[in-house]
């Protein structure tokens, strides 16, 4: 399985502070997307990044992804408490996305 | 737009009960899947539709029916509920669809399933 692994299964920060999320997958990969999941809703798309890219920023959101290591981090800088949510790592190969066990984000104000 | 939406929000059954829930998507998509959500698990792939006409197993099967009505529409039929089934159901949609691509997933607010 490609599946990918979160690191930590749980986070908890001061609002303000730098979140860093990490995730490890097994086989190689076309794309990696992150989504984010507020308690008891579905989950919301944040960022996608291909296997030829390493880093990519969108707002706040930073994401690099080092194939070689076949790992991926998520880095949400100035943390809000609207960011507590759980956050997930998919990926993408010959296969349809497969999805993580996830992040949960505490971020306290 | 109303996205993906998914009927109901909340079902109770006894074991073998039979169910079906409902996914409907405004936004022309190609592909469609359903995932179930168990804690400490993440999502899984039960089944998922790759265009109109063809649906295809994912990781978790088992005990699960799929149909893709329409361009629009994919439901998940439960036949013979089991306690194992207990879950929180998930559909979502994507363009396009297909291998190698750089689709992203679009989700409904889920149904939470309790099978007793």
């Amino acid at each position: 399985s490609q599946q990918g692994e979160e690191d930590p299964q749980a986070l908890s920060i001061q609002e303000g502070e730098n979140a860093t999320m990490n995730c490890s997958y097994k086989t190689s990969i076309n794309n990696l997307q992150w989504y984010r999941q507020n308690s008891g809703r579905g989950l919301v798309h944040l960022i996608l990044i291909r296997s030829n890219e390493r880093e990519k920023h969108s707002g706040r959101l930073r994401v690099t992804l080092d194939t070689s290591k076949k790992s991926s981090s998520l880095l949400i800088t100035a943390s809000r408490a609207a960011d507590t949510a759980s956050y997930f790592c998919a990926t993408r190969g010959n296969t349809p996305l497969v999805f993580g066990k996830g992040t949960r984000l505490s971020v306290i104000a | 737009n109303a996205g993906v939406t998914q009927n109901p929000k909340f079902q109770v059954l006894k074991t073998g009960q039979s169910m079906t829930l409902q996914c409907a998507q405004d936004m022309n998509h190609n592909s469609m899947y359903w995932y179930r959500q168990d804690p400490g698990m993440g999502l899984r792939l039960i089944y998922y539709s790759a265009s109109e006409g063809t649906t295809d197993k994912g990781e978790v099967p088992n005990g699960y029916n799929v149909s893709r009505l329409n361009k629009r529409e994919f439901s998940l039929r439960l036949e013979s509920a089991a306690p194992s089934q207990t879950s929180v159901y998930f559909c979502a949609s994507s363009a396009r669809g297909g291998h190698f691509d750089t689709d992203t997933q679009y989700f409904g607010p889920g149904t939470r399933l309790t099978v007793l």
